[in-house]
């Protein structure tokens, strides 16, 4: 099963807002309400960000934002920060009874 | 405070086998579906099994169906992921994580992961 497609690259400048894509099929993203998203900075291990498409878990900031519409999901991060620099990526479950994660982007603060 | 720690990684030559193991700590174990994750040096997440909570339901990637078997410790809150016929492909850091799960009358789905180790790595080379 291919990965869920993101950008590979995005950026912004500290104060902006922006906002990464992740695309499925009916299978999957457009199937089901359980997309989430994790942060990973470099060496480290992923932050749950994001759940059931657009809900927060406590103490994730609320620049921190998903939605979807058909097979897309996206995760806006408004404000941005210097600290929100690191690779992103999506899944979500899928058909088979499993999990299906999205390429990874990396975002870059300018 | 929920702990992760995976240990049993290493250096593996290709066909040789290794069994992983995560300690979990800080919440009920046997109430969580869990989860192995990898990562293969500067790639990308990829999720490689699941195990329901009493350890009676896995499910695993294409990928290692046949090779890898995940199972559980519920008594000594254990995860296992017994990794055999390696191949170089899965060189990777593994992460054990602690997977939120619903279930209707007929099937249960994996909504997400919510905790996460800091990963063991598994170097598969001659």
């Amino acid at each position: 099963q291919s990965a869920l497609t993101q950008p590979a690259s995005v950026s912004g400048s500290p104060g902006q807002s922006i906002t990464i894509s992740c695309t499925g099929t009916s299978s999957d993203v457009g199937g089901y309400n359980y997309v989430s998203w994790y942060q990973q900075h470099p060496g480290q291990g992923p932050k749950l960000m994001i759940y059931d498409v657009s809900d927060r878990p406590s103490g994730v900031s609320n620049r921190f934002s998903g939605s979807k519409s058909g097979n897309t999901a996206s995760l806006t991060i408004s404000g941005l920060q210097a600290e929100d620099e690191a690779d992103y990526y999506c899944t979500s479950y899928t058909t088979s009874s499993t999990l299906l994660f999205g390429g990874g982007t990396k975002l870059t603060v300018l | 405070e929920v702990q992760l720690v995976e240990s049993g990684g290493g250096l593996v030559q290709p066909g040789g086998s290794l069994r992983l193991s995560c300690a979990a700590s800080g919440f009920s174990f046997r109430g969580f579906w869990m989860t192995w994750v990898r990562q293969a040096p500067g790639k990308g997440l990829e999720w490689v099994a699941n195990i329901e909570e009493d350890g009676n339901e896995e499910y695993y990637v294409d990928s290692v169906k046949g090779r890898f078997t995940i199972s559980r410790d519920n008594a000594k809150n254990l995860l296992y992921l017994q990794i055999n016929s390696l191949r170089a492909e899965d060189s990777a850091v593994y992460y054990c994580a602690r997977g939120r799960a619903s279930c209707s009358a007929t099937s249960c789905y994996t909504r997400y992961i919510d905790y996460w180790g800091l990963g063991t790595l598994v170097t598969v080379s001659s």
